[in-house]
């Protein structure tokens, strides 16, 4: 069976300093990766996704980005937090093909930056 | 262009009550379907999909949503509220010719004991 994994669960940042989010998918090859966030009291918000490594698609420009070095592997990055950066992000993965297909989501983080 | 409206950011309700979450769509194609439920500080999981192959669509915890197509409406339902419902819920649509879904702002479920 596949698994979704996502870490750290929490994490506390100070502004200005850099961030990494690490996501890893098993029991798959090939899958589309998702990143998503979600401000307090907001709906999901699609940030990146990717459908092989390599390539990565850009929904909101920000002071964040994401890899994807592995096929299985999707990171978070940011070399500068805002506090606007706070909140709760999510991986989630789906079968390779169209975007008909479900949407898997990880545990998430909890960032804070303060 | 897709779009999803989740009616009420809130709803409150009795345990053993029936519970309603409204969700229309917008879709210039037949769309795909989801309900997802959120509990606090965790993912999301699936509820239940709408792939067109039945209008009545039963998932997970006793849940169930009818696509309507006249309506263009997915409302989730459940005949008898549990307290281990109390959630979020999210409805999206597909987007077709890409890999996204797009997903309604939400409605929290609260049920009173």
């Amino acid at each position: 069976s596949q698994t979704i994994h996502q870490w750290p669960a929490t994490l506390v940042q100070p502004v200005g300093s850099p961030l990494s989010l690490e996501c890893t998918v098993e029991g798959t090859s090939n899958p589309n990766l998702y990143w998503y966030r979600q401000a307090a009291g907001r709906g999901l918000q699609l940030l990146f996704y990717s459908v092989g490594i390599g390539q990565i698609s850009s929904e909101v420009p920000q002071n964040l980005s994401a890899s994807r070095p592995q096929d299985r592997q999707f990171i978070l990055s940011s070399k500068k937090l805002l506090l606007s950066d706070s909140g709760f992000y999510l991986c989630a993965w789906s079968v390779a093909g169209t975007g008909t297909d479900t949407q898997y989501f990880g545990p998430g983080t909890r960032l804070t930056v303060l | 262009a897709q779009s999803v409206t989740q009616l009420g950011s809130h709803v409150s309700v009795s345990e053993g009550a029936l519970v309603l979450l409204r969700c229309n769509y917008s879709s210039s194609v037949p769309p795909y379907l989801f309900w997802y439920v959120q509990y606090p500080n965790q993912g999301l999981q699936l509820l239940l999909k709408y792939t067109s192959a039945a209008t009545l669509v039963k998932g997970i915890n006793g849940f169930e949503a009818e696509f309507k197509k006249s309506e263009t409406s997915f409302h989730l339902t459940k005949p008898s509220a549990h307290m281990s419902d109390a959630a979020e819920y999210f409805c999206a649509v597909s987007v077709d010719s890409s890999y996204k879904l797009i997903f309604g702002s939400g409605t929290r479920l609260l049920v009173r004991p």
